[in-house]
């Protein structure tokens, strides 16, 4: 384990439904990012708190919103998503001037 | 051009072989390279990370990071079929945030 849990694993949701996915991490750590991982593309840097302040929005849709209440847990909201959203989201966590990132498991969904 | 390029592979070695992954970039304000290992269904895990050019050598894998050249490599040596994996490598300027810039992966496989 690396200290960073996200849930649930898997997801598959309808076009018109709103879930949410969670992230907490154990680490101690004061910043935490959600990353997007589409089927042969990089890994794409979605959203960045840093002590419970979102630092960046790169220019993600307003159908994914971040929530960060604590500097321990992330959300990530979703609603009226499209097929294209299909991939696995990857929560991590940092010190917010440390080198090393650590990544939970990540949530695979699938939009029908 | 993409900020980092990987080529995908997919690779396949036998068990024993030495194994050479690679990057190139073309930010030249990146300052940390690192490597990840992502096993199917789980999320990156950090391999080593290098600060600005030089090897760094850990058991069986050699990060090589040369700046000029805008160039960096993961060697590993004696590979086991353990090692079967997609390598990720990612890099960061120093004074951002923990945004890792990744390139999109190398599949792969070390056969018995």
């Amino acid at each position: 384990e690396t200290g960073v849990t996200q849930t649930p694993r898997h997801l598959v949701m309808g076009m018109t439904n709103k879930k949410s996915l969670k992230c907490e991490q154990h680490l101690g750590h004061n910043a935490m990012y959600w990353y997007k991982q589409s089927a042969k593309k990089p890994l794409e840097l979605m959203f960045v708190y840093s002590l419970e302040e979102r630092v960046e929005n790169n220019s993600v849709p307003s159908r994914f919103s971040p929530e960060c209440p604590n500097s321990s847990h992330l959300f990530l909201h979703l609603h009226t998503l499209q097929p294209e959203d299909s991939a696995l989201y990857l929560c991590a966590s940092s010190q917010e001037e440390g080198i090393r990132t650590f990544f939970g498991q990540g949530t695979r969904l699938t939009v029908v | 051009q993409k900020e980092v390029e990987q080529d995908p592979g997919p690779l396949s070695v036998p068990e024993g072989a030495i194994v050479s992954l690679n990057c190139t970039y073309s930010n030249s304000a990146f300052q940390y390279f690192m490597w990840y290992r992502q096993y199917s269904r789980k999320g990156p895990e950090l391999l080593m990370y290098t600060y600005s050019s030089g090897n760094k050598e850990d058991g069986r894998f050699t990060a090589q990071v040369d700046k000029s050249s805008k160039y960096i490599s993961l060697f590993i040596r004696d590979s086991q079929p353990s090692d079967s994996a997609t390598y990720l490598c990612a890099m960061r300027r120093g004074s951002t945030l923990g945004r890792l810039y990744f390139g999109r992966g190398t599949q792969l496989t070390v056969w018995p």
